[in-house]
């Protein structure tokens, strides 16, 4: 399995709604990381986590809580969102945090507030 | 602090064309430089990978990089382009604790 799978593909949530991202991978890497992408931008890093640890935080809104319960799984939790968050959310995983050997993404979710 | 260059944001090829994607990067040190793939509405995918081996990085689809160190060069070759090349492509340096660092993309669009 060489594939990292994020659902929901697409998601449509209103400002007041409690939603959640889901990344999952089985390529036993221990690094998986968050990035957001708007229209016609390169990808942006908004979370890391190294061994299910979080690592790196990019100053992101707390209205984005990320989640790492095991080490193939990563979740973004998403709360009082406003429009301009509306983006390509990416999730990405490499077998290590050190190690830039290249990371494999996935497809990515469609997230817009409305 | 890195930065990488990519000098088209957009380029057209007609197909059966060559396509060239220019990109420069910043760092003084060696670099570990990528090149992704995006098609619309979809995640990156990785085309190749340059980490201090080969000069000439030959990756998936027909297409190579070449690594010149010289000229803080990492361009992006294909000698015959195709339709399904069409996408946006992004140039990419990974940093200290493989913190990446994309290029502002070029978009590729082939034609007829």
């Amino acid at each position: 399995d060489t594939e990292v799978t994020q659902t929901p593909k697409h998601l449509v949530m209103g400002m007041t709604n409690k939603k959640s991202l889901k990344c999952e991978q089985h390529m036993g890497h221990r690094a998986m990381y968050w990035y957001k992408q708007k229209a016609k931008k390169p990808p942006e890093l908004m979370f890391v986590y190294s061994y299910e640890k979080l690592s790196i935080n990019e100053s992101v809104p707390s209205r984005f809580s990320p989640e790492c319960p095991n080490s193939s799984l990563l979740n973004l939790h998403l709360h009082a969102l406003q429009p301009e968050d509306s983006a390509l959310y990416l999730c990405a995983s490499s077998q290590e945090f050190s190690v830039p050997y290249g990371y494999t993404f996935g497809s990515g979710t469609r997230l817009t507030v409305v | 602090a890195q930065s990488v260059t990519q000098l088209d944001s957009h380029v057209s090829v007609s197909e059966g064309t060559p396509v060239l994607l220019r990109c420069n990067y910043s760092s003084s040190y060696s670099p570990s430089l990528f090149w992704y793939v995006q098609h619309p509405n979809k995640g990156l995918q990785l085309l190749l990978k340059y980490t201090s081996a080969a000069t000439l990085v030959k990756g998936i689809n027909g297409f190579e990089a070449e690594f010149k160190k010289s000229e803080t060069s990492f361009h992006l070759t294909k000698p015959s382009a195709h339709m399904s090349d069409a996408a946006e492509y992004f140039c990419v340096e990974a940093g200290i604790a493989s913190k990446l660092t994309f290029g502002t993309g070029t978009r590729l669009q082939v034609t007829l």
